[in-house]
């Protein structure tokens, strides 16, 4: 069975600021990572996955998530946030050995962004 | 036709009802998901079409069914609704039956479903 973790389910931060969600899995095989972004009233959007390859991924809108298979994390990064990154990031892993393809997300962590 | 649309976009049943939820996936897309989203949670699934045909199912009960249509559309619908199935319901499809390749799978906006 996986579990995926997010370790704060709210980060305030600062316009132009940095900022990091983290993630952290439990699996006894290996996964498929993912970042997404659910904006208000809207589903869901991809902001990056990790497949295999290079652990630092990086994605749409200036984020970026590394890898580390020995801490099973995955983390999201953006060096300077804006405004309009107000919403709520989800985590979510597919098992390799998955035949459906079946996403299983984290809780979310909601990031509000104050000028 | 491009994106995913779901209908309705808010929905209010009575308890012990019964719901068809709608969804209009991307041209050539076969695999369709579906998942519940309750309120300050991550979705989780509830099951995936491929082709017409059921190939997974999540932890729900056998009163939440679904169809998949040769022309991209798809319904969940939920039989005898409890409260505890006030959540937004997603719709996802995947051109690849898996969907982790290229851009994986595109999310409808929803529906949130209340039940009274």
């Amino acid at each position: 069975a996986q579990s995926v973790t997010q370790l704060d389910s709210q980060v305030p931060v600062f316009e132009e600021a940095p900022v990091e969600l983290r993630c952290n899995y439990s699996s006894s095989v290996s996964v498929y990572l993912f970042w997404y972004v659910q904006y208000p009233n809207q589903g869901l959007q991809l902001l990056l996955k990790y497949l295999s390859g290079s652990t630092l991924v990086k994605g749409i809108n200036g984020f970026e998530a590394e890898f580390n298979k020995s801490q099973t994390s995955f983390h999201l990064r953006k060096p300077s946030v804006h405004i309009s990154d107000t919403a709520e990031y989800f985590c979510a892993v597919i098992p390799t050995t998955d035949s459906w393809g079946k996403l299983q997300f984290g809780a979310g962590t909601q990031v509000v962004v104050t000028p | 036709e491009t994106g995913v649309t779901q209908s309705p976009t808010h929905l209010i049943k009575t308890r012990g009802q019964q719901v068809t939820l709608r969804c209009s996936s991307q041209s050539g897309h076969n695999t369709v998901s579906w998942y519940q989203q309750a309120l300050g949670q991550g979705p989780q699934f509830i099951f995936q079409y491929y082709r017409e045909e059921e190939n997974g199912r999540g932890n729900f009960p056998p009163r939440f069914s679904g169809l998949q249509f040769p022309n991209y559309s798809s319904e969940l619908n939920v039989n005898a609704l409890e409260l505890d199935d006030s959540a937004l319901y997603l719709c996802a499809s995947s051109l690849k039956r898996f969907g982790i390749e290229e851009d994986g799978y595109t999310f409808g906006s929803g529906t949130r479903l209340t039940v009274v």
